[in-house]
């Protein structure tokens, strides 16, 4: 997958880790977000979202929280799995009336075995 | 149910020439985004439409365009093409505009030489 690659951030972890990924976002009108997973070679993959008007919700083995105090957010991975190795984004939705998300850099997350 | 749907997956152009590239929504999903994926640039929106109409703009030059059918597929053109414009490009579909869930495509890899 495509990313801001130089200055990627990359965490690494080991199998069965818990994995903290962090973004700060840059609009504090935005009042929606998105994680994406991009895995090589493939699209963005909807992860889970999050309104404004919450702290944390939580999925599958992973967890949003959004502080908008600091305009930032963060994804907690439970469990990691070597499956879950991709660069993962956060975007925001800068215009409340339209489909507009504007995205972080990107963390690369590798998990070892 | 079928993902959002890319055409082609991948294109080589000739600098100067003009390429379309083709997006079918998430049966249903009447808004589609196109966004841009660069390794310098990053994920950047170029333009939503929703109901046909182009709803919202990003920072592309003119050269850029777009188009939404009233069955929800889109076309994006891109003309007089440079060096620069090489890039993955991404679809994006939703069930409507606005704060809502946005599913990527595979993208189309472009190559302009």
């Amino acid at each position: 997958g495509e990313s801001v690659g130089l200055h990627l951030p990359t965490l690494s972890v080991q199998e069965g880790d818990n994995s903290i990924i962090n973004c700060a976002y840059s609009n504090s009108a935005s009042d929606y977000f998105i994680w994406y997973k991009q895995e090589s070679g493939k699209g963005p993959q909807f992860i889970i979202d999050i309104r404004s008007n919450m702290d944390k919700r939580q999925g599958q083995r992973v967890t949003v929280l959004l502080n908008k105090t600091v305009k930032h957010l963060s994804l907690q991975i439970a469990a990691t799995q070597p499956g879950d190795s991709a660069v993962y984004f956060c975007a925001e939705n800068t215009d409340t009336g339209f489909q507009k998300l504007v995205f972080g850099t990107g963390t690369r997350l590798l998990v070892s075995p | 149910k079928a993902g959002v749907t890319q055409t082609p997956r991948y294109l080589i152009k000739t600098r100067g020439q003009q390429v379309t590239l083709s997006c079918s929504p998430i049966s249903g999903h009447r808004s589609v985004s196109w966004y841009q994926q660069t390794p310098g640039q990053g994920l950047q929106f170029l333009f939503e439409y929703f109901s046909e109409t182009q709803r919202n703009k990003g920072n592309f030059p003119g050269r850029f365009s777009g188009r939404q059918f009233s069955n929800s597929r889109s076309e994006m053109n891109v003309s007089t093409l440079e060096l620069g414009d090489s890039a993955l490009y991404l679809c994006a579909s939703s069930t409507q505009t606005g704060n809502t869930e946005a599913f990527f495509g595979q993208g189309t890899r472009l190559t302009v030489v």
